[in-house]
């Protein structure tokens, strides 16, 4: 079956700092892969997507690369902010009767970013 | 504000009892999503439906049960509660089934089960 595996945390950084989450999947076919990000006391919200190899997706100075190669999907910000102290979520989806889309989520990686 | 509602926000319950969770879709969106969050089995998939009907079913319990109404609106009945039931239950939305579609999830309803 399909499955995610990110990195443990939680990742404790200083402002400013340059973030990387991995994530790696394992799937039968050829899934699109999210980012979903949990603040505290809130739902997931989407946080960048990429539906097929060597895309990439980008929001809010967050990216991610699809990488086929080497079934990566490794979220990365160049300078975090204390705001983006959050719950972050790897995720796939796969079709796999042509009509089901279910979400397959990694068990999320806690940041802390202090002053 | 993904568009998605859920109620109760909170709820307390005994052991052995029935609950309804309420999910409302982004207006539009036609595939309404249930996930469970617990903390030894992270976000796990439910039950998916789409314009009515059931379209794929994940780790959901035989005591757990779901439906979608004709006005797209979707409920997930918990019966002969447990313990391990004890959850935060998220439901969201999407526009179709093809994948890449995104889902919006709404704000989620914490069970705690005594």
């Amino acid at each position: 079956g399909n499955s995610v595996t990110q990195m443990e945390g939680p990742v404790t950084l200083s402002e400013e700092a340059f973030l990387t989450i991995n994530c790696t999947y394992t799937a039968t076919g050829y899934p699109s892969l999210f980012w979903y990000v949990q603040y505290p006391g809130e739902g997931l919200q989407l946080l960048l997507k990429a539906t097929k190899a060597d895309d990439k997706g980008s929001n809010k100075g967050f990216e991610a690369t699809y990488r086929k190669e080497t079934t990566s999907f490794h979220l990365e910000k160049g300078s975090v902010q204390v705001s983006d102290s959050a719950v972050y979520f790897c995720a796939l989806s796969e079709t796999d009767t042509g009509t089901a889309s279910k979400l397959t989520f990694g068990t999320g990686t806690r940041l802390q970013v202090t002053l | 504000d993904s568009g998605v509602t859920q109620t109760p926000k909170h709820l307390i319950t005994a052991t052995g009892q029935r609950v309804t969770l309420r999910c409302s879709p982004r207006s539009g969106d036609l595939s309404v999503y249930w996930y469970q969050q617990s903390l030894d089995q992270g976000l796990q998939f439910l039950i998916q439906y789409y314009n009515g009907e059931e379209r794929a079913k994940g780790n959901i319990l035989e005591r757990f049960s779901a439906q979608q109404f004709p006005d797209l609106h979707s409920e997930l009945n918990l019966s002969s509660l447990e313990l391990g039931d004890s959850a935060l239950y998220f439901c969201a939305s999407s526009a179709g089934t093809t994948r890449g579609h995104e889902q919006f999830f709404g704000p989620g309803t914490r069970l705690t089960v005594l």
